[in-house]
């Protein structure tokens, strides 16, 4: 069990719609990450969040945005969402400086249609 | 351009079979090197970390090497539960630990 869960688990979305998606980091760890994994693909970095900063991201376009909270969990936003938006959405959380040693929760299937 | 490419894309072996994942990277400042497991509709978990050339860890039936280019996962005599994808992830030497990770390796082990 590694203590990231993320709401919902499932999620279907009409193209143009707004989503919100969750997680809550492992007790301890304060630097959170982003990524979409599309089917049969390896994740893509979207975006980490540290002490409530945004501290990186990768190639997605602004309406990927997202908000880390005092006590570390964490929300990804997007906007106007298109067909190929559909995806396994995945948080990770690790301590300070092991951004790459993370726990990662069980995702958020997004489907838009 | 930082780029993760693994190979085969699909393994199928029976039980007890020994082989080889490999895993290929093009990365300026590599920080670290790491290898998940992801098995159906979940998270990945994470199960090694290498950091320089030569570096080499063991878990149960696997065990993962690290070279300039390349890391290969080994699994010897591997069982149904294997069975899962293997995600290979580069850390890179930027100011924030952006992760680049491969499109993994479906290891499929038969009884």
């Amino acid at each position: 069990e590694t203590g990231v869960t993320q709401s919902p688990t499932h999620l279907i979305k009409t193209r143009g719609q707004q989503v919100t998606l969750r997680c809550s980091s492992q007790s301890g760890h304060n630097t959170v990450s982003w990524y979409q994994q599309a089917l049969g693909q390896g994740p893509q970095f979207i975006f980490q969040y540290y002490r409530e900063e945004e501290n990186g991201r990768g190639n997605f376009p602004p309406r990927f945005s997202g908000l880390q909270f005092p006590n570390y969990s964490s929300e990804l936003n997007v906007n106007a969402l298109e067909l190929d938006d559909s995806a396994l959405y995945l948080c990770a959380s690790s301590p300070t400086g092991r951004g790459a040693e993370a726990f990662f929760g069980q995702g958020t299937r997004l489907t838009v249609v | 351009e930082d780029q993760v490419t693994q190979s085969p894309e699909a393994l199928r072996l029976q039980e007890g079979e020994s082989s080889s994942l490999n895993c290929s990277y093009t990365v300026s400042g590599l920080r670290g090197l790491f290898w998940y497991r992801q098995d159906p509709g979940k998270g990945p978990e994470f199960l090694f970390t290498l950091y320089s050339a030569g570096e080499e860890k063991e878990k149960e039936r696997l065990k993962a090497t690290l070279t300039k280019k390349e890391s290969f996962l080994h699994i010897t005599a591997p069982k149904p539960e294997d069975s899962a994808t293997y995600l290979c992830a580069v850390q890179a030497g930027t100011s924030y630990d952006k992760v680049i990770f491969g499109p993994g390796t479906s290891l499929s082990v038969i009884p």
